[in-house]
C-alpha cells in the first residue's frame, strides 16, 4: 500500500525557535500533499496544500509566513513552523495524493508530529 | 475550514451494543470517507463511498450516504472495547483536499 511518514514523531522545542517536519512518501510518488493541524479533543483542520514545484496554497486564517511548506520532490515535503510560541503547540499532520490510485486519487496519512512548545 | 458535524459529539456504550455515528455535510461531494483515530495516535482508514452509492458495509461497519439530506451514518455492530477512539467523516469534492467533520468519540466498556 501506499506509505507516508513523517519526521520527527515528537518534538519539543523552545519559544522563538523554527521546527521543521518532513512528511515522505515512501512508495509512490505524491504531486500533491496536504498539511492538518489538529489541536486536543478536535478535529484536523486543513491547513495548505503543496505541488510538487510550486507555490503552496495556504487557507484562510494560516500565517504562510508562519508556516513554510516546501514540496521539493515528489517524494518529500516540509512544514517549518518559524518562530513557534505555545499557541502553535498541536499535531500536524501530513497527507499525499497519488496519482496511481484509480479512480478517487486518494489521500494517504502520515502519523502525525506532536510539536509542543515550551 | 470544515465541512460539518458529527452527531453526537460523544458516545458511551457497553461491549457488545452497537454504535451509531451520523455525519452532515455542506455541498456536493465526489465521496466520503470515515477514519478512526485511537487517542493521541495517526488516522485509520475505515471505508470510503462513492457519492454514487447508498450504502457500504466492511466486517461489523455499515455506512449509509444520502446525498439529498447531505448525511452519512456509520455503524459499528457488536462493539468491543477495542473499538474506543475518535470517529471523523470526511469529504472531497473533486480536485480538493479531504474536509474532516468534528468527530465522535466513542468510549466502549467492556
Amino acid at each position: 500500500g501506499a506509505v507516508v511518514s513523517q519526521h520527527p514523531s515528537w518534538v519539543i522545542c523552545k519559544s522563538g525557535t523554527s521546527v521543521k517536519i518532513e512528511c515522505r512518501s515512501l512508495d509512490f510518488q505524491a504531486t500533491t500533499m496536504f498539511w492538518y493541524r489538529q489541536f486536543p479533543k478536535q478535529s484536523l483542520m486543513l491547513m495548505a496544500t503543496s505541488n510538487e514545484g510550486s507555490k503552496a496554497t495556504y487557507e484562510q486564517g494560516v500565517e504562510k509566513d508562519k508556516f513554510l511548506i516546501n514540496h521539493a520532490s515528489l517524494t518529500l515535503s516540509t512544514l517549518t513552523v518559524t518562530s513557534a510560541h505555545p499557541e502553535d503547540s498541536s499535531f500536524y499532520i501530513c497527507s499525499a495524493k497519488s496519482p496511481r490510485t484509480s479512480p478517487y486519487n486518494e489521500q494517504f496519512f502520515g502519523p502525525g508530529t506532536r510539536l509542543t512548545v515550551l | 475550514s470544515q465541512q460539518g458535524e458529527e452527531d453526537p459529539q460523544a458516545l458511551s456504550i457497553q461491549e457488545g451494543e452497537n454504535a451509531t455515528m451520523n455525519c452532515s455535510y455542506k455541498t456536493s461531494i465526489n465521496n466520503l470517507q470515515w477514519y478512526r483515530q485511537n487517542s493521541g495516535r495517526g488516522l485509520v482508514h475505515l471505508i470510503l463511498i462513492r457519492s454514487n452509492e447508498r450504502e457500504k458495509h466492511s466486517g461489523r461497519l455499515r455506512v449509509t450516504l444520502d446525498t439529498s439530506k447531505k448525511s452519512s451514518s456509520l455503524l459499528i455492530t457488536a462493539s468491543r472495547a477495542a473499538d474506543t477512539a475518535s470517529y471523523f467523516c470526511a469529504t472531497r469534492q473533486a480536485g480538493t483536499a479531504l474536509i474532516f467533520g468534528k468527530g465522535t468519540t466513542l468510549s466502549v466498556s467492556s
